[in-house]
């Protein structure tokens, strides 16, 4: 079945600076990836989705990058700030006939220090 | 905020009782989902409803069990079967299940076992 690895476990840069996590997929059917997003103590939200006829997809400082020969794709965020700080999760589903699942990476810490 | 909720926030249950997590949401959503968050670990899925009277096993059912009598609730129950129960338990719903439709979680309830 799918599985989907997310790298790094915890990332932590600096305000303003750029943040990249990875996301690596194992079923070449996988076609949808979404994003979500999950502050401290709160409930999980997508951020941004990526359909496989994509390459990438932008929305203000959020972007999604997918190369699917490589079988991964990428968030960046871009002039990161405080509010950034939270746990990313990427998922990838796969759609049969009958089936539809969201497979979920581990997550990534991202910190944002002043 | 509402739309989908959990009952309760936390919750302590001694070794060999069964136990009943809520879940309720007001969106009117057709698909309605459980998953279990271990730290370092993605979301796994444990049961998930498409519609009224209908669930299907997730992939870590074993130990769980559901119910979807009602469009607006789904809950769970970890049975002392399950082997290690101690766990943070995320609801979610969604229009329909399938690609592309955002899963709204609720708030989560952490569970501890004795």
């Amino acid at each position: 079945g799918e599985n989907v690895e997310q790298h790094p476990s915890t990332l932590s840069v600096q305000e303003g600076d750029s943040a990249v996590i990875k996301c690596t997929y194992s079923d070449s059917a996988s076609n949808y990836f979404p994003w979500y997003k999950q502050e401290l103590g709160k409930r999980p939200q997508l951020i941004i989705d990526i359909r496989s006829n994509v390459g990438e997809k932008k929305d203000q400082r959020i972007a999604v990058t997918l190369n699917k020969t490589a079988k991964h794709f990428s968030l960046h965020i871009t002039e990161t700030q405080p509010e950034d700080s939270a746990v990313y999760f990427c998922a990838a589903s796969l759609e049969g006939d009958s089936n539809y699942q969201l497979i979920w990476g581990a997550g990534t810490k991202l910190i944002i220090k002043p | 905020d509402g739309g989908i909720t959990q009952s309760p926030k936390y919750l302590f249950r001694k070794e060999g009782q069964n136990v009943t997590l809520s879940c309720e949401q007001n969106l009117n959503h057709d698909a309605m989902y459980w998953y279990r968050q271990d730290p370092g670990q993605g979301l796994r899925l444990i049961y998930y409803s498409q519609i009224v009277n209908d669930f299907q096993k997730g992939d870590i059912a074993e130990g769980y069990s559901v119910s979807r009598e009602k469009k607006e609730s789904f809950p769970l129950t970890v049975t002392s079967a399950q082997k290690n129960p101690t766990a943070f338990y995320l609801c979610a719903s969604s229009i329909a299940r399938g690609q592309g439709y955002e899963q709204y979680f609720g708030p989560g309830t952490r569970l501890t076992v004795t």
